[in-house]
């Protein structure tokens, strides 16, 4: 299985600052044949499913605002909001969906990072 | 507009059996795969299951293969998941997820959640 990993595990960040959550994965998940990461951004607010925020790496979801984005290729990807709203106090998790024919549907997740208002 | 509703969770002993259902509507059915992903009490993400949108290839993580079962019905837009020889460590919130690939493979990148449905074992 491909792990992959966050950092930090919490954030505190004031309103109107830059966040930046972190994620790895411990193999690429970029596939060569059509040069796309597999790698998609959740954002988790308590007792609500997950949101989808960003595909493929670095393009966002229909209606979600440009001051989130995705950067990143192969194992070491970032995401960014770059003026915090209250609104956006939740969990963000990362998620890979690089899979083989051995591993169809596989996709794994980061453990989450808590992102707070300082 | 899309809309997911799980049904069928609840408290089951360990051993037992529970089969949770999704209702679906706001999309062509059976041009999306679906899946069930899980989140345990304060825990992250895992994916359970996903079945393709005809429903002719279904896959399993390693943890529930062999246990679970997962199905669809395309006429009534409804994807289920037969749990059996349920543990304590399935004690989680299920989530039915819509993949996004409109070939209708699993791709597990999700677009559209459910609510949840919460199932607990224990004796």
């Amino acid at each position: 299985d491909i792990v992959m990993t966050q950092s930090p595990d919490s954030l505190t960040v004031s309103l109107g600052e830059r966040a930046t959550i972190n994620c790895k994965s411990s193999q690429s998940v970029l596939y060569s044949s059509n040069n796309k990461n597999y790698l998609a951004w959740y954002q988790q607010k308590p007792g609500q499913p997950p949101k989808l925020l960003i595909y493929w790496a670095s393009i966002r979801e229909y209606g979600v605002p440009d001051r989130f984005s995705g950067s990143g290729s192969g194992t070491d990807f970032t995401l960014t909001i770059s003026s915090l709203q209250a609104e956006d106090v939740a969990v963000y998790y990362c998620q890979q969906y690089y899979t083989t024919p051995e591993t169809i549907g596989q996709g794994t997740f980061g453990q989450g990072t808590k992102l707070e208002i300082k | 507009e899309v809309q997911l509703v799980e049904s069928g969770g609840g408290l089951v002993q360990p051993g037992g059996s529970l089969r949770l259902s999704c209702a679906a509507s706001g999309f062509t059915f059976s041009s999306y795969a679906m899946s069930w992903v899980r989140q345990a009490p304060g825990k992250g993400m895992d994916w359970v299951s996903g079945i393709s949108g005809s429903g002719g290839s279904t896959f399993y993580a390693g943890s529930v293969k062999g246990r679970f079962t997962i199905s669809r019905d395309n006429a009534k837009n409804t994807v289920h998941l037969q749990m059996s020889s349920l543990r304590a460590e399935d004690t989680a919130v299920y989530f039915c997820a819509k993949d996004s690939d409109e070939a209708g493979k699993v791709l597990s990148l999700f677009d559209r959640w459910g609510q949840g449905i919460l199932v607990t074992v224990s004796s």
